[in-house]
């Protein structure tokens, strides 16, 4: 079965500097991946998936991220972080030939100072 | 367009009372999913649904029932509440699957005291 970590629980960032949040997955074949984004109180959001093709993926809200198969990873990355981006991201991996089986990271929380 | 709607936000639960968690998008989507999330476990998926009259458990489905009568709704019942399912509960619809990308609902914070 597939599973996806996400090694950072907490991360704080000053305003304008760069971000890279960090997940890693295990899966036999090529998975979906995506990037969810949870403000306090609120749902999840998708920010960027990957199915295939141009490994680096541009998402809403200026996030992209890179999918590297060789070292099964899928990082999120913004070059200049708002205030408001603080709020907890999770990484998720979905299997190629069914969609039931679908797994969320922990998730890291991401904190902004200003 | 409404998306996702969850009703209520917010609930406390005597142990053993049972209740239902109400979910319901206009968007159409075939695919419905129910998940719990607690803190350092990220979200659990209870039970899904891929059309209406078709449901199946997931990762965490005991304690839980869902049915899916319309494309619109999932219900989300609570059968005989524990304090383990103190938690915050989404439910998620998407086109047909998770692989689609997933539309979330805001939530319903339970505590069952």
């Amino acid at each position: 079965a597939q599973s996806v970590t996400q090694p950072d629980i907490h991360i704080t960032v000053s305003e304008g500097a760069s971000l890279e949040l960090r997940c890693n997955y295990s899966y036999g074949a090529t998975p979906y991946l995506f990037w969810y984004v949870q403000s306090p109180g609120q749902g999840l959001q998708l920010l960027l998936k990957y199915f295939s093709g141009d490994t680096l993926v541009q998402g809403i809200k200026g996030f992209e991220a890179e999918f590297k198969r060789s070292q099964s990873s899928f990082n999120l990355r913004k070059p200049s972080v708002h205030w408001s981006d603080a709020a907890e991201y999770f990484c998720a991996v979905g299997a190629v030939n069914t969609g039931n089986q679908f797994y969320f990271g922990t998730g890291t929380s991401l904190t902004v100072i200003p | 367009n409404a998306g996702v709607t969850q009703t209520p936000k917010f609930q406390v639960l005597k142990t053993g009372q049972s209740m239902t968690l109400q979910c319901a998008q206009d968007m159409n989507h075939e695919y419905m999913s129910w998940y719990r999330q607690d803190p350092g476990m990220g979200l659990r998926l209870i039970h899904y649904s891929v059309g209406a009259g078709i449901t199946d458990q997931g990762e965490v489905p005991n304690g839980y029932n869902v049915s899916r009568s319309t494309t619109e709704d999932f219900p989300l019942r609570l059968l005989s509440a524990a304090p383990s399912q103190t938690s915050v509960y989404f439910c998620a619809s998407s086109l047909r699957t998770g692989n689609y990308g997933y539309t979330f609902g805001s939530g319903t914070r339970l505590t069952v005291v």
